[in-house]
């Protein structure tokens, strides 16, 4: 069964970067039949799609996160990772990892990890 | 990219059939068959009830249905459960190659 687990901090600064990693197991990140994505949602708010990455490296961002968000993968690790940089209260939110079967919707997904940002 | 139009709440009585809109554009859901549809109980990650539309993933009931026209696409709940009390999000494949969700709706049953 596969299993997918966010790890990272609880509480990060205003401007500074949040780091989170997702490993994945019982099955490998290297399959060619999958992405892994990013969601998030803000406390009492909905989803929001922040991006994926294929095994290869290829990735695809939310246009209004761009500028401030890095998604890579390690598959001697079976991990991948999310950077989202100079973040605000905003970015307050549930951070979900998941696993995307091409283009046709997040089949397997983490339980969710809590991220505030406070000073 | 703008999030998805979906109606804040809907509600049913036990046994009864229920329809969740969500309303997107030619960029989005009216130009792909890659929709998805979401369930979130409270406090839990979501879990995946239809893709591609109208497709069900194993192990998902077939009281759920979708479907699509235009530029909307509709979840519909038949022979509606109290564990059909849940938040409901839809999901498009967009034309610059990202993924949008919908608004939410808070399904509740009578």
């Amino acid at each position: 069964q596969l299993q997918l687990q966010e790890s990272g901090p609880g509480l990060v600064k205003p401007s500074e970067t949040l780091s989170l990693t997702c490993t994945v197991s019982g099955g490998s990140i290297s399959s060619s039949s999958y992405y892994w994505g990013w969601i998030r949602q803000p406390p009492g708010k909905g989803l929001e799609w922040i991006g994926s990455i294929y095994y290869s490296g290829s990735t695809y961002y939310n246009p209004s996160l761009k500028s401030r968000v890095t998604i890579s993968v390690d598959t001697s690790k079976n991990q991948f990772s999310l950077k989202l940089s100079s973040v605000t209260a905003a970015d307050t939110a549930v951070y979900y990892c998941a696993r995307e079967v091409q283009l046709e919707g997040n089949d397997y997904w983490g339980q969710g990890t809590l991220v505030t940002v406070s000073s | 990219q703008s999030a998805l139009t979906q109606p804040a709440s809907v509600s049913g009585s036990p046994g009864q059939s229920i329809t969740i809109s969500c309303t997107g554009t030619s960029s989005d859901v009216g130009g792909y068959n890659y929709v998805s549809w979401y369930q979130q109980h409270p406090g839990k990650a979501p879990k995946l009830m239809i893709y591609d539309v109208s497709k069900r993933p194993s192990g998902v009931s077939n009281r759920f249905s979708g479907s699509k026209s235009g530029n909307t696409a509709s979840l519909t709940i038949s022979g509606l459960q109290a564990e059909d009390e849940a938040d409901y999000y839809c999901s498009s494949y967009t034309s610059s190659s990202t993924f949008v969700f919908g608004t939410g709706t808070k399904v509740t049953v009578l």
